[in-house]
């Protein structure tokens, strides 16, 4: 079953404005991730966050997460057109290394 | 590495047809997961594998759909018949879990139409 769910599904952005989007999810976890997805490609990884973490950067992506709220935040600053993608979370439940994915969430970055 | 290998890319089908996807893992990676993508549902884990054994198959949405992973750099999603319900994208994904990071590798995809 899917357990994370993205908030907002669709965020159209002027190029160098910030895109934040959040992610829900249900139970317990080892670690969130976020993929992004440009159109007619497959998902490409781009950070993991474990469960005892609270805040991780990589270039322009900063990712929270909140575990006693169940969720998760990712921020890219300074956005470029070739950010335009879905960006989806994905969580490993279970501890048995699958991942289940949420729907994703749009992101348009206008030039 | 080439990364995940998908074939074919593309796949035009009459309904009742037999069709088989394929999938090429990351060498050295022991986990292997077939995913579908619509727009309704999202993207859907159908199936995984560890060391080339199936181990939760419950997203096999029929007994229409079978998988299969006869050896470590090779396996086969297979649709028998084929109905037009069945047009996505199927993506196929190996990790190599370590130490917590289940980073998965995914392919480019299958887009499938059944007619």
């Amino acid at each position: 079953s899917q357990q994370g769910e993205e908030d907002p599904q669709a965020l159209s952005i002027q190029e160098g404005e910030n895109a934040t989007m959040n992610c829900s999810y249900k139970t317990s976890i080892n670690n969130l991730q976020w993929y992004r997805q440009n159109s007619g490609r497959g998902l490409v990884h781009l950070i993991l966050i474990r469960s005892n973490e609270r805040e991780k950067h990589s270039g322009r992506l900063r990712v929270t997460l909140d575990t006693s709220k169940k969720s998760s935040s990712l921020l890219i600053t300074a956005s470029r057109a070739a950010d335009t993608a879905s960006y989806f979370c994905a969580t490993d439940a279970g501890g048995n290394n699958r991942l289940a994915f949420g729907k994703g969430n749009q992101v348009v970055v206008i030039p | 590495d080439a990364g995940v290998i998908q074939s074919p890319r593309h796949e035009v089908t009459e309904m009742g047809q037999e069709v088989t996807l394929r999938c090429k893992p990351i060498s050295g990676h022991d986990y292997l997961f077939w995913y579908r993508q619509t727009m309704m549902r999202g993207l859907e884990l159908l199936i995984y594998f560890n060391n080339n054994v199936p181990i939760d198959d419950s997203g096999m949405p029929e007994d229409r759909f079978s998988a299969k992973m006869p050896n470590a750099s090779f396996s086969t999603l297979k649709i028998q018949p084929s109905e037009p319900r069945d047009s996505a994208v199927y993506f196929c994904a190996s990790s190599r879990p370590g130490q917590g990071n289940t980073e998965a590798f995914f392919g480019q995809g299958t887009r499938l139409t059944v007619v």
